[in-house]
């Protein structure tokens, strides 16, 4: 089993558009989760980290479940230049330093 | 510039062929961190370093990958004979003593043929 797993989609949105990303994770202990954004063919790059009480940055919303391992993204009134990968990360419980990565869910959002 | 940076940015090799990639961290970072991403995956851990020691290595870091980073600056990762299921993007990122948040340099696409 993959220790982060996403659904790839795409998700294809128009402008203006909620849409949100779940992500579950394996292993219970994890102790750190973010959501990075990666454009095509650039560097991931940090969106937002996810704290245990959720937290909110502008127009993106980001949440943990704990009991159910999973985290969310929530990004509202969508834009065009939201088109991107997201990726799902969580540290390793006993290892701040090394990242386990989803596959991404990919955003279309379309005029 | 002061981001972290790699090179080159591209290499194209044959089968066999050893190649080798720089990463030069965000000067005041002594965390050094190396990552592959295959299309349609997310980056993969191959190994870190505090400064000059290198203090994990996964189990993807066949012995064909050499990592070094002499001085703790600068880092370098090689492939000796190369294979078709190399290529993939190798990232290199770096982060603050303490930090968590790590910052990628724009990678090397490594195309064997």
């Amino acid at each position: 089993r993959k220790e982060v797993e996403q659904d790839p989609g795409p998700f294809n949105v128009p402008e203006g558009a909620t849409v949100a990303f779940n992500c579950t994770y394996s292993n219970s202990a994890s102790q750190s989760f973010f959501w990075y954004r990666q454009d095509c063919r650039k560097e991931p790059k940090l969106l937002m980290s996810v704290y245990s009480s959720g937290n909110e940055d502008g127009r993106f919303t980001a949440q943990l479940n704990r009991a159910s391992q999973y985290i969310s993204l929530l990004i509202r009134d969508s834009k065009l230049s939201d088109s991107a990968t997201y990726l799902c990360v969580v540290n390793t419980p006993n290892n701040f330093n090394k990242f386990y990565f989803g596959s991404g869910t990919k955003l279309n959002v379309k005029p | 510039d002061t981001g972290v940076s790699q090179d080159p940015r591209h290499k194209i090799t044959k089968r066999g062929q050893n190649v080798t990639f720089r990463c030069d961290p965000i000067s005041e970072h002594n965390r050094l961190y190396w990552y592959r991403q295959t299309l349609g995956q997310g980056p993969e851990f191959l190994t870190y370093f505090q400064n000059e020691a290198q203090l994990e290595k996964s189990r993807l870091l066949s012995d064909r990958f050499s990592a070094e980073r002499p001085k703790g600056s600068f880092s370098t990762l090689e492939i000796q004979r190369t294979e078709q299921g190399d290529s993939a993007m190798y990232l290199c990122a770096s982060s603050q003593a303490g930090g968590i948040e790590k910052f990628f340099g724009p990678g090397t696409r490594l195309t064997v043929l």
